[in-house]
């Protein structure tokens, strides 16, 4: 079956422009996650959500990220004003339901540049 | 601070048992996941738990605070980078750490 996928795999951009980084994840999982590592780390929470609303936005460095799941599916992480620190790989995971013992899928990634 | 500690690269020959050791200073985290990566593709879960387990070639040990990740009669195509993680169940976060480059000597 499908696993999690993630558009565009690669983005660049420029200083300050806005970008959106897509997560489609398996059908049927309830939780979504988003993530973001930069070059030689793990990567590092940003958001969570269960369903459509966002259970934990903890992670989100500045109000300049923001995250939508708008029908419980389909999830867009969104940067305004983008800066060279906010170049790294986005990821996205799923998982059937919340919870700490169950599998987290992880999609490949969106590498993003800010040039 | 919540964090998770892990080698940074760990060399092995094949044939080899590689043992990658894991910590954690995460108060509320219970249960250890242990993922692949290749780079650009999607990290892999291998095992996880908050007891030994056992995948194939992959065992885990547990201890509350820490674990490791064994891999049997390791191969060249093992090298790649592995990343130990804990999961919050506050929020089900998962921690991770850097993440070990496994080398495979010839």
């Amino acid at each position: 079956g499908a696993g999690v996928s993630q558009t565009p795999s690669n983005k660049v951009t420029e200083k300050g422009k806005y970008v959106e980084l897509r997560c489609d994840p398996i059908s049927g999982h309830t939780a979504l996650y988003w993530y973001r590592q930069s070059l030689g780390q793990g990567p590092e929470f940003l958001i969570y959500f269960q369903g459509t609303g966002a259970a934990d936005d903890s992670g989100l460095p500045n109000d300049r990220f923001f995250a939508v799941r708008p029908e419980g599916s389909v999830s867009t992480l969104k940067i305004q004003r983008t800066e060279r620190g906010d170049s790294a790989v986005y990821l996205c995971a799923s998982s059937k339901t919340s919870g700490d013992t169950y599998e987290q899928y992880f999609g490949p990634g969106t590498r993003l540049t800010v040039t | 601070k919540d964090q998770v500690f892990q080698p940074s690269t760990v060399a092995s020959s094949e044939g080899a048992v590689v043992e990658i050791f894991c910590n954690h200073s995460v108060s509320n985290a219970y249960n250890f996941f242990w993922y692949l990566h290749f780079p650009g593709c999607a990290p892999r879960l291998l095992v996880k738990g908050s007891k030994p387990s056992q995948q194939g070639r992959y065992n885990m040990t547990y201890e509350r605070f820490s674990s490791s990740l064994l891999i049997l009669q390791v191969r060249e195509a093992d090298a790649a980078v592995y990343y130990c993680a804990v999961c919050m169940d506050s929020n089900y976060q998962l921690i991770w750490g850097a993440g070990t480059k496994l080398i495979i000597k010839p």
